[in-house]
């Protein structure tokens, strides 16, 4: 089956900083690639997502990269605020299949 | 409307008791699910409904009894349940399962404590 696996674990940075998280994955097969914002106390929400078909893709202050010959793909934030501190994952599925996700990585934006 | 409603929120039970989570969504979904997650791990899949009916079992203890009555609801029904059950119980939802799943949508989760 797929595996996930997600670094860092833990990441600080200071407001306005940028971060990056990074993702790999195992399942030659996997085409949908989305990432999940979960605040404390809430439930993962969808922040971005990309397919295999395409390379890079930018929501504002939100880019994720993926790479499929090397398996690995990434999320970037920009400009980083407070209200981005959170629990990151990432995620892959192939067709068909359940979505198998990341270990997860807290973000702490210090002001 | 773009929500995923769960009840109760928070969940207390003793191992002999028999207790129902709940959710909803109005979204016109055919595929829901039932994720457990532990503290600082992410969710994993417990079970998946595609059009009302049973799909996906990750073979889950039987203490933990899925229900979907029709394609709006679903049902996790808890009965003599351990301390390591102990978790949030995240319902979430997508158009559909297999191929062009779409996005899944999360509720807000079910905090249970076994004691």
């Amino acid at each position: 089956g797929e595996n996930v696996e997600q670094h860092p674990s833990t990441l600080s940075v200071q407001e306005g900083d940028s971060a990056v998280i990074k993702c790999t994955y195992s399942d030659s097969a996997s085409n949908y690639f989305p990432w999940y914002k979960q605040e404390l106390g809430k439930g993962p929400q969808l922040i971005i997502d990309i397919r295999s078909n395409v390379g890079e893709k930018k929501d504002q202050r939100i880019a994720v990269t993926l790479n499929k010959t090397a398996k690995h793909f990434s999320l970037h934030i920009t400009e980083t605020q407070p209200e981005d501190s959170a629990v990151y994952f990432c995620s892959a599925r192939a067709a068909g299949n359940k979505l198998t996700f990341g270990g997860g990585t807290r973000v702490l934006v210090k002001p | 409307d773009t929500e995923v409603t769960q009840t109760p929120k928070h969940l207390v039970m003793g191992m002999t008791n028999k207790k129902s989570l709940k959710c909803e969504q109005h979204m016109g979904h055919r595929a829901m699910y039932w994720y457990k997650q532990k503290a600082k791990k992410p969710p994993e899949l417990m079970f998946v409904y595609s059009y009302e009916k049973l799909s996906i079992n990750e073979s889950v203890p039987s203490r933990f009894s899925p229900e979907c009555p029709n394609s709006s609801l679903l049902n996790l029904h808890l009965h003599a349940l351990q301390p390591e059950d102990s978790a949030l119980y995240l319902c979430a939802s997508s158009r559909k399962q297999g191929s062009d799943t779409g996005e899944l949508f999360f509720g807000e989760g079910s905090r249970l404590t076994v004691l």
